[in-house]
């Protein structure tokens, strides 16, 4: 069984499309996040839901707009794609906060915008 | 804001040799300091842990120390093998504030057979 399973794991578009990217965990934890990580390996924070309730958006794009329909699923949506967007995108969970233990990661999902 | 620096960026040891990583975390609501491994085109996978209120952890061939005062940690991998190759990540997380994990930038660890 998958622990975080996010879908589509590719996804190649034209700028100016809009796209979505779901994310569910099946391991009852009340923390979904969002990281994005770019060419460079660089993991960075966009999302933390807590009880589907928003708590952290890192200085993201309005363009970009989570959707926690109930504590299991994280969804993502992005609207008017720039190249820059450009990235892989993956979906994680943890029991508790941030520090109560390992972060449960999807297995990616690949954006390529042209 | 919260920042998380690891050095170096890339790492080069010969098989069985050991290898260092180090970072510094600016937090100090940060307690909880995660390892995570990274193979090419797969997900971050954690390798191990360490809290606040311990100084050092050990687990097979990898081990990890933490200086709070200092606000530094290091992970040390001994008899290192081609399949520890990959990307690690070291990681802070705290609870109040920020309440996120902020990820080091990476060091690729090449083992040379």
């Amino acid at each position: 069984d998958t622990a975080v399973s996010q879908t589509p794991k590719y996804l190649v578009t034209q700028m100016g499309n809009d796209k979505s990217i779901k994310c569910e965990q099946n391991l009852g934890h009340d923390t979904m996040y969002w990281y994005k990580q770019d060419s460079k390996k660089f993991l960075k924070i966009m999302f933390s839901y807590n009880n589907k309730e928003l708590i952290i958006n890192e200085t993201v794009p309005n363009r970009f707009s989570p959707k926690s329909p109930d504590k299991a699923h994280l969804n993502l949506h992005i609207n008017s794609l720039e190249l820059g967007d450009s990235a892989v995108y993956f979906c994680a969970s943890t029991r508790g906060g941030p520090n109560t233990g390992e972060l449960f990661f999807g297995e990616g999902s690949r954006l390529t915008v042209l | 804001g919260e920042n998380v620096e690891q050095h170096p960026s890339t790492l080069s040891v010969q098989e069985g040799d050991s290898a260092v990583i180090k970072c510094t975390y600016s937090d100090s609501a940060s307690n909880y300091f995660p390892w995570y491994k990274q193979e090419l085109g797969k997900r971050p996978q954690l390798i191990i842990d360490i809290r606040s209120n311990v100084g050092e952890k050990k687990d097979q061939r990898i081990a990890v120390t933490l200086n709070k005062t200092a606000k530094h940690f290091s992970l040390h991998i001994t008899e290192t093998q081609p399949e520890d190759s990959a990307v690690y990540f070291c990681a802070a997380s705290a609870n109040t504030g920020g309440f996120k994990t902020i990820f080091g930038a990476g060091t690729r660890l090449f083992v040379k057979a």
